[in-house]
């Protein structure tokens, strides 16, 4: 069966420190990947998703950046955190964008 | 754009009671609409899948209906349990060449014993 791993699950960060969240699938092959914002009180925002390795997509202009490189391993990155940053990061992967999407456990992320 | 419209935003019903939440979508061209499950500070739980081509899924006590044509979904709980306390979201994966699932913002539901 296909399982999903994000790690780390809380990180507190000083603003402009580097980021580097990581998300790995296994059981699956050429998987889509995401990751996803979730602010409080706010809803899911898409960040970032990948169709394939090193194909990346941005959906909103931001301090991140994702890079994929390898089939099931997608990472979030930053070079110099901000506070708006802060927030609840998951990963999520489909094997088509018509079918299901599962989530990862999320990474609460604190910058201060 | 999508957008995706969650109604009650909060409810709180006694244990045992049925109830049905609500979600609505703008754009009825859509692939299938999801609903999740999300407890306190943890990642989303799928619950139900439904296709543009279903009008209803089931899982357990939970049934979700889909009428894509008045973009409408509900999410029907059947005896509520105190354990089915979270925040319910539902989610539209959109055929317009988006790889976006489009969310609600949920409605938190809180089952009293």
């Amino acid at each position: 069966s296909q399982t999903i791993h994000q790690w780390p699950a809380t990180l507190v960060q000083p603003v402009g420190s580097p980021l580097s969240l990581e998300c790995t699938v296994e059981g699956t092959s050429n998987p889509n990947l995401y990751w996803y914002r979730q602010a409080a009180g706010r809803g899911l925002q898409l960040l970032f998703y990948s169709v394939g390795i090193g194909q990346i997509s941005s959906e909103v202009p931001q301090n991140l950046s994702a890079s994929r490189p390898q089939d099931r391993q997608f990472i979030l990155s930053s070079k110099k955190l901000l506070l708006s940053d802060s927030g609840f990061y998951l990963c999520a992967w489909s094997p088509d964008r018509r079918y299901g999407y599962t989530f990862g456990s999320g990474t609460r992320l604190t910058v201060v | 754009k999508q957008e995706v419209t969650q109604i009650p935003a909060a409810l709180s019903v006694p244990e045992g009671e049925n109830l049905v939440l609500n979600c609505s979508f703008t754009d009825s061209a859509i692939y299938n609409l999801q609903w999740f499950r999300q407890d306190p500070g943890k990642g989303l739980t799928s619950l139900l899948l439904i296709q543009s081509s279903q009008r209803e899924q089931t899982s357990g006590r939970l049934n979700a209906s889909l009428d894509k044509s008045s973009g409408r979904s509900t999410l029907y709980i059947a005896a509520s349990q105190p354990g089915d306390s979270a925040t319910y979201l539902c989610a539209v994966s959109s055929g317009a060449g988006s790889y976006q699932l489009t969310f609600g913002k949920g409605t938190k539901l809180s089952v009293i014993p």
